[in-house]
């Protein structure tokens, strides 16, 4: 049973597109939500994180949107690079331990 | 470089043969886990220590794998009678238990089991 659901499986946008991925959750347990990069062969690198009382959080390019009410929270990317091209996983935390979504596989094509 | 690391970072072997795994967490971190990640999916938990005491397991972690943190610093992952199905992405992280508790990765290491 997946306790972390991500849409969508895979995403491609334009440079300078804002890709947006979702990820919902039912456990309200959960106390802490990152969002990792993973590029092919490599492990998943942090990228940024949101604990659920707060709303939004930004850094540099990325932000998070957290709906609490909704169970829901989401990965904006503005001005999007081809670099950013990556699988991008959401994960929430609960006891230490870390459930991942599926993943995204973006493409951002020059 | 200051990281985790991961050794080996592929290893083939036959079914049946027993692998072992090293994991270096970020010095000073004293909380490590272990993760398999498959092709198209996201990691999945598979054990954790504190120091040296392990202190979950997943029902993944079958009585073919046994993971160890002998004296609080590196930690091993070993499967014995590999199957095909163990065939993944084992991966490494460690982290700080204070504030965030911020889960660092290292880079893995490839099974392939033929």
């Amino acid at each position: 049973q997946q306790q972390v659901k991500q849409s969508p499986q895979s995403l491609i946008v334009q440079k300078g597109g804002i890709p947006i991925i979702n990820c919902a959750y039912e456990n309200t347990a959960f106390d802490y939500f990152p969002w990792y990069q993973q590029f092919p062969g490599k492990g998943p690198a942090l990228l940024i994180a949101i604990r659920p009382d707060v709303s939004e959080k930004k850094e540099g390019r990325f932000t998070i949107s957290f709906n609490k009410s909704a169970k829901q929270f989401s990965l904006h990317i503005m001005d999007s690079q081809p670099g950013d091209s990556a699988t991008y996983f959401c994960a929430a935390r609960r006891a230490g331990r870390l459930y991942f979504g599926r993943g995204t596989q973006l493409t951002v094509w020059p | 470089d200051t990281g985790v690391s991961q050794n080996p970072r592929h290893k083939i072997t036959k079914r049946g043969q027993n692998v072992t795994f090293r994991c270096d967490p970020i010095s000073e971190h004293n909380r490590l886990y272990w993760y398999r990640q498959t092709l198209g999916q996201g990691p999945e938990f598979l054990t954790y220590f504190q120091n040296e005491a392990q202190l979950e397991k997943s029902r993944l972690l079958s009585d073919r794998f046994s993971a160890e943190r002998p004296k609080g610093s590196f930690s091993t992952l070993e499967i014995q009678r590999t199957e095909q199905g163990d065939s993944a992405m084992y991966l490494c992280a460690s982290s700080f238990p204070t504030g965030q508790e911020t889960q660092y990765f290292g880079p893995g290491t490839r099974l392939l089991v033929l």
